[in-house]
């Protein structure tokens, strides 16, 4: 089993919708969660970070962990076309630092 | 601020040629200095990281290794390419091991 698994999609919505990207994990040691967005050929860059349980709210981003479900989320709402790109949960004993361990993206597609 | 360097952007090599990708910060001291390759579909893998000047840790035994001449210069090499050496290299930093990271614009490595 994958320690982080991330559905790699693609996943096709239509502009101004709702969109939820999800994660699972199976090491209960993680404490801090990362979304990055990595557009074609280019470097992931970070979105958002939480640290344990809760949520975390950036504009049209949020970010939710449930712990006790090893299961986090971002959500997008109103998305545009311009959100376009692949989205890399990650997560860490620390945030960033050694061992961060990096989900397989999913692939978001926002049509006008 | 702190911006990272990262060339060339794209590279195609023949197999047993050698390799040296190069990664530089600015505007910051001392920084944990980190290479991954991004294989399509499976996420980040970390190849090295650095704490310091000539501090190399690998994290996955393989045909390449790195350096760190200068506090901020991280350098990723082969001696002798292989086709599996293809991939999209990712140079990061963080200011601590415990704090989020942040990535190049990755090299797109092709052996042929």
């Amino acid at each position: 089993q994958k320690e982080v698994e991330q559905d790699p999609g693609p996943l096709s919505v239509p502009e101004g919708a709702i969109v939820s990207l999800n994660c699972t994990y199976s090491n209960s040691a993680f404490q801090y969660f990362m979304w990055y967005r990595q557009y074609s050929r280019k470097g992931p860059e970070l979105l958002m970070y939480t640290y344990s349980s809760g949520n975390k709210e950036d504009g049209r981003f949020t970010a939710q962990v449930d712990k006790s479900s090893k299961y986090i989320s971002l959500f997008i709402r109103d998305s545009q076309p311009s959100d376009s790109a692949t989205y890399l949960c990650a997560m860490s004993q620390n945030t960033g630092g050694f061992k961060t361990i990096f989900g397989a993206g999913t692939r978001l597609f926002v049509k006008a | 601020s702190q911006t990272i360097h990262q060339w060339p952007a794209t590279l195609v090599q023949p197999v047993g040629s050698p390799l040296s990708l190069e990664c530089t910060v600015e505007g910051t001291s001392n920084p944990n200095l980190y290479w991954y390759r991004q294989a399509a579909g499976r996420g980040l893998q970390l190849l090295f990281y650095s704490i310091g000047i000539d501090q190399i840790s690998s994290e996955v035994p393989q045909n390449l290794s790195a350096s760190r001449p200068q506090d901020r210069q991280f350098i990723l090499s082969s001696k002798k390419l292989l086709l599996s050496d293809s991939g999209f290299y990712l140079c990061a930093w963080s200011q601590f091991s415990n704090t989020e990271a942040f990535f190049g614009q990755g090299t797109r490595l092709t052996v042929v």
